[in-house]
């Protein structure tokens, strides 16, 4: 079956610096993945949407210059939080769809920053 | 905009018992697709079952079922049976039914399911 591989699982990163997040598909291509953030007990919030060589989509709300995404192959995506602070702790997942199943949604593991 | 939305905040059930999780969406599409998710306390998410809005059958997966009422615009999931492994949130999710895969998911609330032994 189809598996995304998300890492890393945990990080703890100095306020003001930058983490990077990321997702592969490991046997498939995905021509788009997306990034949810999911706050303690709460649903999944979009972030945005990744498209393989083209800028993302930002869902309203979201900073694009905070959460840089970068999806420049078929099988990787990544998340950056830039000058993170403790307000962007919280836990994120990608998804992705393969190219020939477009319903297909496959969901990474799912990585928990900490800021401190 | 399309919305997902899960009354049932948590919803308990004896183990080996049925419980019934509720799921209302709003759409003006009328091609879409419906789906129910798990996520166990490990926080991965595993798809339960999926419905394409066009198909009048209720979806089935083993112990879990659907009740796909298109009209009502409701989308509930029975569990049977329940096991101590099935205590979980469980999200229901919208999709538009475009054919493309850059179709991005909408998620309900949320339902926790607790399971007593």
């Amino acid at each position: 079956g189809a598996v995304v591989s998300q890492h890393p699982s945990r990080v703890i990163c100095k306020s003001g610096t930058s983490v990077k997040i990321e997702c592969r598909s490991l046997d498939f291509q995905a021509t788009t993945m997306f990034w949810y953030r999911q706050f303690p007990k709460k649903s999944l919030m979009l972030m945005a949407t990744s498209n393989e060589g083209s800028k993302a989509t930002y869902e309203q709300g979201v900073e694009k210059d905070k959460f840089l995404i970068n999806h420049a192959s078929l099988t990787l995506s990544t998340l950056t939080v830039t000058s993170a602070h403790p307000e962007d702790s919280s836990f994120y997942i990608c998804s992705a769809c393969p190219v020939d199943r477009p319903y297909g949604y496959t969901f990474g593991s799912g990585t928990r920053l900490t800021v401190v | 905009a399309q919305t997902v939305t899960q009354s049932q905040p948590e919803m308990s059930v004896q183990e080996a018992e049925t419980v019934t999780l509720s799921c209302t969406y709003d759409t003006s599409e009328s091609d879409y697709y419906l789906f129910w998710y798990k996520q166990p306390p490990s926080r991965q998410m595993i798809l339960v079952i999926r419905q394409e809005a066009y198909k009048q059958q209720n979806a089935t997966e083993n112990r879990f079922s659907v009740n796909f009422q298109k009209a009502a615009k409701s989308f509930s999931l029975k569990i049977s049976d329940s096991q101590l492994g099935d205590a979980a949130m469980y999200f229901c999710a919208y999709t538009r039914g475009l054919k493309a895969a850059g179709n991005k998911l909408t998620f309900g609330g949320g339902t926790r399911v607790l399971v007593k032994p």
